[in-house]
């Protein structure tokens, strides 16, 4: 089947550490999305991709980074330098703009 | 910039009542609006994708109407069910780049 899966689900990051989440999709889409939940909130967009080799930032992009070298995968790298990076990450991916997105099942990123 | 805002933030009825949810948003140079429903600590399900040129979109006992002039879009639920509980996210599309902006989200509780 189709699918985003993004891993890993739980993720433990200590103080001053980079941690990189995963995401890959093989449903041929194009363009791939990077957003952040905090709780009782909205998503916010992290980083966002139309083709390979090339990225954008979102709307709260201080402290990540993103790679895009395959159409597959969109890994997101949160730094050091993201002072309260512990949230809900999703990945998701659309095809077209008259598509909608597809979402994967999200890492939950904790900082100890 | 697309702003979108959801209301109620919470909702809860009893089994078998019928609910309307709420979304609205500013820009109204849309091509599209999605629905997606959340489960706690899980990723997003999509529900409904309705195109500009549509009014309603209709998937089992969900339809979603749309109307770019007022800037608003309602989910209606029919006959709700316990398994219906769930936070439930609209979605615009803001920027030529299909970056979707959501809302807060309405929780929905259904009393069996």
């Amino acid at each position: 089947d189709g699918g985003i899966t993004q891993s890993p689900k739980y993720l433990f990051r200590k103080e001053g550490q980079n941690v990189t989440l995963s995401c890959e999709q093989n449903l041929n889409h194009d363009a791939m999305y990077w957003y952040r939940q905090d709780p009782g909130q909205g998503l916010r967009l992290i980083y966002y991709s139309q083709i390979v080799n090339d990225f954008q930032k979102g709307d709260i992009a201080e402290g990540y980074s993103v790679s895009r070298e395959k159409k597959e995968s969109f890994p997101l790298t949160v730094t050091s330098a993201q002072k309260n990076p512990t949230a809900f990450y999703l990945c998701a991916s659309s095809t077209d703009r008259y598509y909608g997105y597809t979402f994967g099942s999200g890492t939950r990123l904790t900082v100890v | 910039k697309q702003e979108v805002t959801q209301i109620p933030a919470a909702l809860s009825v009893p089994e078998g009542e019928n609910l309307v949810l709420n979304c609205s948003f500013t820009d109204s140079a849309i091509y599209n609006l999605q629905w997606f429903r959340q489960d706690p600590g899980k990723g997003l399900t999509s529900l409904l994708l309705i195109q500009s040129s549509q009014r309603e979109q209709t998937s089992g006992r969900l339809n979603a109407s749309l109307d770019k002039s007022s800037g608003r879009s309602t989910l209606y639920i029919a006959a709700s069910q316990p398994g219906d509980s769930a936070t439930y996210l609209c979605a615009a599309p803001s920027g030529s780049a299909r970056q979707l902006t959501f809302g807060s989200g309405t929780q929905l509780t259904v009393l069996p």
